[in-house]
């Protein structure tokens, strides 16, 4: 399978506790989105990287959200002292080139659950 | 800042029969739009895409949609739906530059036998 891979596919964890999540795009991808989508609601964009560059973060990324992308091929984001209001999926998307017309290929997304 | 409306929370159309699906934009120039469909247990698909030329686009899966400067709306259309089409299905629009791409809340599809 050649496509955007994301690890794990879900994850249960307490209030306060830190949460690691991958994104691994399609090889050779030099852009990588992520995306944070909750119930009923269309995906909202958190933050986007251009090969090892974090180009642009969205407000919805608070203090408590950390995305990197160190040799410009997966990406890990990290969200630290989790909140309730902090359950949904995330998506991690990528594509090809430099322009958002670029079709964007999402990967199956990881379900967070905060107790 | 650019925003996108799906005025239809949920659709039902008989297996068989026409399908539109409605979407109104904001922005202040002519956008990049898409169509997204997100399916149970499947991650999102593109459907079809516009910024320019001809402004009715045809997709995947035997959609098209049309995209109407004056109305600010972009309507998917695919002219006899199948079961496999139930889905949740994302407007979806970009300013082109290097922002994210900014979704609707989405229309979920149920199709009757």
């Amino acid at each position: 399978d050649t496509g955007v891979s994301q690890d794990p596919r879900h994850k249960i964890t307490k209030r306060g506790q830190n949460v690691t999540f991958r994104c691994d795009p399609i090889s050779e991808h030099n852009r990588l989105y992520w995306y944070r989508q909750t119930l009923g609601q269309g995906p909202e964009f958190l933050t986007y990287f251009q090969n090892e560059a974090q180009l642009e973060k969205s407000r919805l990324l608070s203090d408590r959200f950390s995305a990197e992308r160190p040799k410009g091929s997966f990406s890990t984001l990290e969200i630290q002292r989790t909140e309730q209001g902090d359950s949904a999926m995330y998506l991690c998307a990528s594509s090809l080139g430099a322009s958002s017309y670029n079709e964007q290929f999402f990967g199956p997304g990881t379900r967070l659950t905060v107790l | 800042a650019q925003s996108v409306t799906q005025p239809d929370i949920h659709i039902t159309v008989s297996e068989g029969a026409s399908l539109e699906l409605r979407c109104n934009y904001s922005y202040g120039a002519t956008p990049y739009l898409f169509w997204y469909v997100q399916s149970p247990g499947q991650g999102l698909q593109l459907l079809l895409k516009y910024f320019s030329g001809d402004t009715l686009v045809q997709g995947i899966k035997g959609f098209e949609a049309e995209f109407k400067r004056s109305q600010s709306s972009f309507n998917l259309r695919k002219p006899s739906v199948h079961w496999s089409d139930a889905a949740e299905y994302f407007c979806v629009i970009s300013g082109g530059g290097a922002d994210g791409l900014t979704f609707g809340k989405g229309t979920h599809l149920i199709i009757q036998p």
